[in-house]
């Protein structure tokens, strides 16, 4: 079945510096990716829908500036957290959108934790 | 007004008994609608689709009522490992986005 390989699962990183988080479709190519985040006890929050090869559409109240997102190419995609700060812990998680069908893909997460 | 709303619980029932979760969403135009199971510090995983006509997978049964815009999911002899976050989950006609409602929290217990 369809894989999206997310990395890392988590990361602990110091407050002002930057974190790069990769998805990475492994047997099929992702038209669309989609990034979420969650705090605990709540949904899972879109972030933004990024698109190979074009610029990424952010939710409201997602800043771009901060949260850089990369879909260079068909099975790969990165959300880089810039200048961390400790309300950007969270559980970041992709969600890949086949070429073929409806379906969706979701990585594993990768928990952050800013101190 | 939240897009898609579910009773947050937490919903604690013994093994074997039957448990539902209702869900409502906002926008008529929502077409697709889904539930989705998350373990705890885990990615959700695909439960079941929910189809008009309403659709059974084993022991979880979805319901889907367009006019009232209301979704429903019955688990059946429940298990310890049906315990989980359920999460509710539609998307928009024209739209690719997944909209994830809060969540229903379960817990079985032996």
């Amino acid at each position: 079945g369809a894989v999206v390989s997310q990395h890392p699962s988590w990361v602990i990183c110091k407050s002002g510096t930057s974190v790069k988080i990769e998805c990475r479709s492994l047997d099929f190519q992702a038209t669309t990716m989609f990034w979420y985040r969650q705090f605990p006890k709540q949904s899972l929050m879109l972030m933004a829908t990024s698109n190979e090869g074009s610029k990424a559409t952010y939710e409201q109240g997602v800043e771009k500036d901060k949260f850089l997102i990369n879909h260079a190419s068909l099975t790969l995609s990165t959300l880089t957290v810039t200048s961390a700060h400790p309300e950007d812990s969270s559980f970041y998680i992709c969600s890949a959108r086949r070429e073929t069908g409806d379906g969706y893909t979701f990585g594993s997460g990768t928990r952050l934790t800013v101190v | 007004r939240k897009e898609v709303e579910q009773d947050p619980g937490p919903f604690n029932v013994p093994e074997g008994a039957t448990v539902a979760f209702n869900c409502t969403y906002s926008n008529s135009a929502s077409q697709s609608f889904f539930w989705y199971r998350q373990d705890c510090r885990k990615e959700p995983k695909l439960l079941m689709s929910v189809y008009s006509s309403g659709n059974e997978d084993g022991r979880f049964t979805a319901q889907l009522n367009r006019a009232s815009q209301y979704i429903s999911l019955l688990i059946r002899d429940s298990k310890l490992s049906d315990s989980a976050t359920y999460l509710c989950v539609v998307n928009t006609r024209g739209a690719q986005k997944l909209v994830f409602g809060q969540g229903t929290r379960l817990t079985i217990n032996p």
